[in-house]
């Protein structure tokens, strides 16, 4: 059964630096999201990203957030400049359309936990 | 997207039905409810969703009251791997051109507890 993955599993950074948290969704599908959850938190919504553009995206996601495709199968979350707080577990998710019921269920990937020091 | 409201937590035995009650009175006409699980810190599970009619799948039943303002997910035979955060969220169907493109709103979920 055809799953979304996400590499690292565990990714540990100082501060002020610069993350790249990779996915690779479900290969039809055609919505992708990324979400966050601080530990012993909600889940969050940071993004959602159609048709090589950002479609909706959350007061969290701000100027040190960016997400890109570039090569049609991975779908990366940046942060330019770490901080403390963005310490959380980070899952892309991706979901297929159809005519009758638009947009359908998401699937999610395991996570990748970013520790920022 | 209309809120929900789900007990914080709730246990049952193995082998037995887990019901889980929704409360979601001020959903719309065109928001479904979607049911996913979180297993311990795992990405969420989608497990079921529906409009307005009882839906089955292989994980779990749904059942959706008349007036639409309350949902119960049933597992009928629950086992120890049940164990997990359970979330009831309503979301607005969504189409290609709209203005949402679906995100998931989470609450705080029901804790199950699955015991032996």
């Amino acid at each position: 059964e055809p799953e979304v993955t996400q590499t690292p599993s565990h990714q540990v950074t100082q501060m002020g630096q610069e993350v790249i948290l990779r996915c690779v969704p479900i290969s039809n599908h055609l919505y992708f999201y990324w979400y966050r959850q601080i530990l012993g938190q909600k889940v969050e919504f940071l993004v959602s990203f159609y048709n090589n553009e950002i479609s909706e995206k959350s007061e969290i996601f701000d100027d040190q957030f960016s997400v890109e495709r570039p090569d049609g199968s991975n779908f990366t979350l940046k942060i330019r400049s770490t901080k403390l707080e963005d310490s959380a577990m980070y899952f892309c998710a991706s979901t297929p359309w159809n005519l009758r019921q638009g947009v359908r269920e998401q699937y999610f990937g395991p996570g990748t936990r970013l520790t920022v020091t | 997207d209309a809120k929900t409201t789900q007990p914080t937590s709730m246990d049952c035995a193995e082998g037995r039905a887990a019901n889980l009650p929704c409360n979601h009175s001020t959903i719309s006409g065109n928001e479904y409810v979607y049911w996913y699980r979180q297993i311990h810190s795992q990405g969420p599970q989608y497990i079921i969703h529906g409009l307005k009619n009882n839906e089955t799948n292989e994980m779990a039943s749904l059942i959706i009251t008349e007036d639409r303002k309350s949902s119960t997910l049933i597992l009928p035979h629950a086992t120890l791997r049940d164990t997990a955060v359970y979330y009831c969220i309503v979301r607005v169907r969504v189409r290609a051109g709209g203005t949402s493109y679906g995100k998931l709103t989470f609450g705080q979920g029901t804790i199950l507890t699955v015991h032996p």
